[in-house]
């Protein structure tokens, strides 16, 4: 089993919709969470960043993480065609950063115009 | 603008011929990994660093090897390539406990 499992979509919604993109885990060492963007032939770039359960925001992007269920979510509220990327969910323990994260195998989100 | 970056952006190589992927990052980073990527997979961890003259094996089996004899530089070498290193490979690098930053990757076909 998988220590991240990632829905890998394809998932596609019309423009100005809200999407919701989920990651379960099984390691509960596991305290730092991360979301990444990637769009087509190009690095991961890093769109949100929490070590606490509970709900952080930034602009139209949500993150949620539920440490009793093991779960955390990212939501995209009024999406537009430029959200359409493959988002992967990362996470890891809490250290000085020595171990690597563990990544899921992302889910592609394409968002019609 | 970038701050790590990795060339080639695309290579094509035949099959037996020694390779290096290059990766270099100006934040001063003391962590630096390489992933493996295939088109819709997952990333795979086949190298990593804490800091100079530190290098360790990742999770995914590789014929690859590494050096970080500078905090800046961490080269990825194939000595022979085979069609089934064909694949994207991302360089990243890590300041403590914080996200990383990928470089734009490198792909690479052997034929």
């Amino acid at each position: 089993q998988k220590e991240v499992e990632q829905d890998p979509g394809p998932l596609s919604v019309p423009e100005g919709a809200i999407v919701s993109l989920n990651c379960t885990y099984s390691n509960s060492a596991f305290q730092y969470f991360m979301w990444y963007r990637q769009y087509s032939r190009k690095g991961p770039e890093l769109l949100m960043y929490t070590y606490s359960s509970g709900n952080k925001e930034d602009g139209r992007f949500t993150a949620q993480v539920d440490k009793s269920s093991k779960y955390i979510s990212l939501f995209i509220r009024d999406s537009q065609p430029s959200d359409s990327a493959t988002y992967l969910c990362a996470m890891t323990v809490m250290d000085t950063g020595r171990r690597a994260l563990t990544f899921g195998s992302g889910t592609r989100l394409q968002v019609q115009p | 603008e970038a701050d790590i970056y990795q060339t080639p952006r695309y290579l094509v190589i035949g099959t037996g011929k020694k390779i290096t992927l290059e990766c270099s990052q100006t934040m001063g980073h003391d962590k630096m990994y390489w992933y493996q990527q295939d088109p819709g997979m997952e990333l795979h961890l086949i190298h990593y660093s804490y800091g100079v003259n530190s290098t360790e094996k990742g999770d995914l089996s590789s014929e690859s090897t590494v050096s970080r004899i500078r905090t800046e530089h961490f080269p990825l070498t194939l000595e022979s390539a085979r069609p089934s290193h064909t694949s994207q490979y991302l360089c990243a690098s890590r300041q403590g406990a914080g996200g990383y930053t990928f470089g734009s990757g490198t792909r690479l076909t052997v034929v």
